[in-house]
């Protein structure tokens, strides 16, 4: 059983739109929240991360929006690319991490 | 400064059959990790490493087996492969906060 729930299992949306994938999780031992992209035919690479201490991060077009009360956390990609057409992950961290399910992205031109 | 290599990165096997998927790391890394990503299931962790001579269970450990005799290495065997172990390998090196994935290797159980 997955201990990151992991939503839409893909999306389309087409050059400049706002692309939007939410992850909620159970356990209050979590205490760091990072999201991984993944290009076809290579290894995941850290995108960016979050503490649960803070409700928002932003790098770049990226944006981790964080509500622990809710135990949801999302991430907003702006202005999307060709480029960001890719499998994203959230994750969390205990001791080890946990994925979840991932969300594949298309971004039209 | 190679980061995290794989080999192979293509195998075929039969059922039954055992074999070592090889990983090493040169960024002295002492936590490393071995995780199978399946289709819609994301990556599921096998084994995991803090250190030389220390290994222990992920999620889904059974069928697999590890060592780490070095900070550099960490092998993962299948012991007797089934249909089941069909999947993308990925082992993984870095600290508590950032893991670094190598390019993955691809397996099928026949």
């Amino acid at each position: 059983q997955q201990q990151v729930k992991q939503s839409p299992q893909s999306l389309i949306v087409q050059k400049g739109g706002i692309s939007i994938i939410n992850c909620a999780y159970e356990n209050t031992a979590f205490d760091y929240f990072p999201w991984y992209q993944q290009f076809p035919g290579k290894g995941p690479a850290l995108l960016i991360a979050i503490r649960p201490d803070v409700s928002e991060k932003k790098e770049g077009r990226f944006t981790i929006s964080f509500n622990k009360s809710a135990k949801q956390f999302s991430l907003h990609i702006m202005d999307s690319q060709p480029g960001d057409s890719a499998t994203y992950f959230c994750a969390a961290i205990d001791y080890k991490l946990s994925f979840g399910a991932g969300t594949t992205v298309t971004v039209r031109a | 400064n190679a980061g995290v290599t794989q080999t192979p990165k293509f195998q075929v096997l039969k059922t039954g059959q055992s074999m070592t998927l090889q990983c090493a790391q040169d960024m002295n890394h002492e936590y490393m990790s071995w995780y199978r990503q399946d289709p819609g299931m994301g990556l599921r962790l096998i084994h995991y490493s803090v250190g030389a001579g220390i290994t222990d269970q992920g999620e889904v450990p059974n069928g697999y087996n590890v060592s780490r005799s070095t900070t550099e290495d960490f092998p993962l065997r299948l012991l007797s492969a089934a249909p089941s172990q069909t999947s993308v390998y990925f082992c993984a090196s870095g600290e508590w906060d950032e893991q670094y994935f190598g390019p993955g290797t691809r397996l099928t159980v026949t």
